[in-house]
């Protein structure tokens, strides 16, 4: 059965360094998104991303942040200079088009800013 | 402010009982989404709801658009649904929210 998958599986960096999460959709997906969820919050909007541009984004997505689908397949997540508060779980997902259908969640990847 | 409120925010059942977990939310939307979190963090769709009543195996979710509330119903309970359900809404434009989660424990 195809999945999302993400990579790395926990990312530990310094505050202040950039960061690339890095996200594998599924194939024939078209609408990707990335969430956070801080240990023992929500999980929280970040970005969705159609048709190569951000087609969506909350407020927590400043300009510290970037997405890019960089060659038809990965789909990537830049922190530009981490703080301590961007330790988290982010998780990735896709699904066939927007609207009226489920998505595919990562497995996320754990994010340790020290 | 919070888009999205579930009630409870914990809940233990034995084994065979009749669950409910709420959830309502306060902008207008497109879609709603019910999902499972396990202890080790990924994340399931369980349900995507615009309307009515959609079931699946022994899960129900139900959405009343007018009243602008859902819930979440799970019959004969089982230790394996011991997880945290999350309600979240798709507004317009492909942006969502959140519920703080039900964290549910079936005990055997």
């Amino acid at each position: 059965e195809p999945e999302v998958t993400q990579t790395p599986s926990h990312q530990v960096t310094q505050m202040g360094q950039e960061v690339i999460l890095r996200c594998v959709p599924i194939s024939n997906h078209l609408y990707f998104y990335w969430y956070r969820q801080i240990l023992g919050q929500k999980v929280e909007f970040l970005v969705s991303f159609y048709n190569n541009e951000i087609s969506e984004k909350s407020e927590i997505f400043d300009d510290q942040f970037s997405v890019e689908r960089p060659d038809g397949s990965n789909f990537t997540l830049k922190i530009r200079s981490t703080k301590l508060e961007d330790s988290a779980m982010y998780f990735c997902a896709s699904r066939v088009r927007g609207g009226y259908n489920e998505q595919f969640f990562g497995p996320g990847t754990r994010l340790t800013v020290l | 402010k919070n888009e999205v409120e579930q009630s409870p925010q914990n809940l233990t059942a034995q084994e065979g009982e009749f669950i409910t977990i709420n959830c309502s939310y306060s902008v207008g939307i497109s879609a709603l989404h019910w999902l499972q979190q396990h202890p080790g963090g990924g994340i399931v769709s369980l349900f995507m709801l615009s309307s009515g009543k959609k079931k699946h195996g022994r899960l129900i979710a139900t959405i009343n658009i007018q009243e602008k509330h859902s819930s979440l119903h799970i019959t004969a309970s089982h230790p394996r649904d011991s997880a945290v359900y999350i309600c979240a809404v798709e507004g317009g434009g492909n942006q969502f929210y959140f519920g703080t989660g039900t964290s549910l424990t079936v005990i055997p």
